[in-house]
């Protein structure tokens, strides 16, 4: 069955550091998200990205956070100087149609120390 | 912004029972997706609903859309231990704008005891 899957599992990263979240979307799918999960609250939504483009962002994703689609498969979520308050969950999730049933990833865990 | 409210936060029952969780907007969804969660792990799809007064079951799960398309619940009949987990319902709402985000309950964490 197609799967999205995240790379790493876990990041611990240096607070003012940049770090990359990678995602392998399921493969005929054109909508990709990327959604955050600080412990114990709910999953909030950061961006998405259809055709080359961002089409809608949140309020979460300021000028530190970028995304890209940098070849025909993977689709990255860059924080470029992470802060404390960046550590959470982060979840890929991508979908066939705008709207469409969303299927996420495993999540990567980044904690910024 | 538009918000979900899920209910139950917790809810701890005995194996054999059974129960009903509830997810409510003010706004109208365009759809509705319950998932699953384990710790550690991403949100598992269990079921879309898109037509208002639309019933699906999944095995010992029932989900249910409101006549209205703003509220939703899911019924587990005759729960079981491994059913224990988090719950999360999350919905598109209808707008010009929107590209399929999702907004996200608040989650109702299962524990069913044996």
């Amino acid at each position: 069955e197609p799967e999205v899957t995240q790379t790493p599992s876990h990041q611990v990263t240096q607070m003012g550091q940049e770090v990359i979240l990678r995602c392998v979307p399921i493969s005929n799918h054109l909508y990709f998200y990327w959604y955050r999960q600080i412990l114990g609250q709910k999953v909030e939504f950061l961006v998405s990205f259809y055709n080359n483009e961002i089409s809608e962002k949140s309020e979460i994703f300021d000028d530190q956070f970028s995304v890209e689609r940098p070849d025909g498969s993977n689709f990255t979520l860059k924080i470029r100087s992470t802060k404390l308050e960046d550590s959470a969950m982060y979840f890929c999730a991508s979908t066939r149609v705008v709207a469409g049933v969303a299927f996420f990833g495993q999540g990567t865990r980044l904690t910024v120390v | 912004t538009q918000l979900l409210e899920q209910s139950p936060q917790f809810l701890s029952i005995q194996e054999g029972e059974n129960l009903t969780v509830y997810c409510n907007s003010s706004s109208v969804f365009s759809s509705l997706q319950w998932y699953r969660q384990e710790p550690g792990e991403g949100p598992v799809l269990l079921v879309t609903v898109v037509t208002g007064g639309e019933v699906k079951k999944l095995k010992r799960l029932t989900f249910q859309f409101g006549d209205a398309r703003k509220d939703s619940s899911l019924h587990i009949t005759a729960a079981q231990t491994g059913d224990t987990g988090l719950y999360l319902c999350a919905a598109s709402f209808r707008s010009g704008t929107s590209y399929g985000k999702l907004t996200f309950g608040q989650g109702t964490i299962l524990t069913v005891h044996p």
